[in-house]
């Protein structure tokens, strides 16, 4: 069974940093691209980034260019989002998802998410 | 403000058919497949149909979808209350060098 498990959500201040892991399990880590989707409170899904298979390719919405990070572990099967400069926008539930593919290929698994609140 | 338009409500009586369209540009949809996502209530998105017109297995064929040109449409047949929640179209943007969602569509079943 394909598992998504994100972590390391929580309250953080303006201008502070924050680390998001996603532990995956039940598929071959490496064969997939993986992804970060948000959602903020009562509002719509965002793209946030994206990383090919072995990390050649990285995408990243303009919204956190220069200030997230998007990484991978394949022999941990682990995603990761390091979020430097956080602002009150970023507050959302952050969701770990896969795709077969990195640009135009939808996400065919979501994990529960984990919820940044970034707030003084 | 995404590039991709959706109508914010529709809505149908059980058993009825109901349409939701997702306006793009040629920068995406025209360009690209697009994807649809179903969040139900308090829960993560989950995807209905990808490729445009595909279906993930387990996903109803009450659900479809089809595109043209700039726009894209999802379609749910027999409406059933179970299917009360949002729906987003999703798709690559070769301008944006992202990907985009749709602003969202909440479907309730009167």
């Amino acid at each position: 069974e394909v598992q998504l498990v994100e972590s390391g959500g929580g309250l953080v201040k303006p201008g502070g940093s924050l680390r998001l892991s996603c532990a995956a399990s039940g598929f071959p880590f490496s064969g997939y691209c993986m992804n970060w989707v948000r959602q903020a409170p009562g509002k719509g899904l965002e793209w946030v980034s994206s990383i090919s298979f072995t990390s050649k390719y990285i995408y990243n919405s303009d919204s956190v260019k220069g200030r997230f990070t998007i990484s991978r572990d394949n022999a941990k099967n682990s995603l990761y989002l390091q979020m430097n400069g956080l602002r009150a926008e970023d507050t959302a539930l952050y969701y770990c998802t896969r795709s077969s593919g990195i640009g135009n290929y939808s996400s065919d698994y979501w994990g529960q998410g984990t919820l940044v609140t970034v707030s003084s | 403000q995404s590039v991709l338009t959706q109508p914010p409500s529709a809505s149908g009586t059980p058993g009825q058919r109901v349409t939701i369209s997702c306006s793009g540009s040629s920068s995406n949809i025209e360009s690209n497949t697009v994807s649809w996502y179903q969040q139900l209530p308090k829960t993560a998105p989950k995807l209905l149909i990808y490729s445009s017109d595909e279906r993930p297995s387990g996903v109803p064929d009450r659900f479809s979808g089809s595109k043209s040109g700039t726009s894209a449409s999802l379609a749910i047949s027999g409406l059933q209350s179970e299917d009360e929640g949002d729906y987003y179209c999703a798709v690559w943007d070769d301008s944006l060098k992202g990907y985009v969602f749709g602003t969202g569509t909440t479907v309730t079943v009167l």
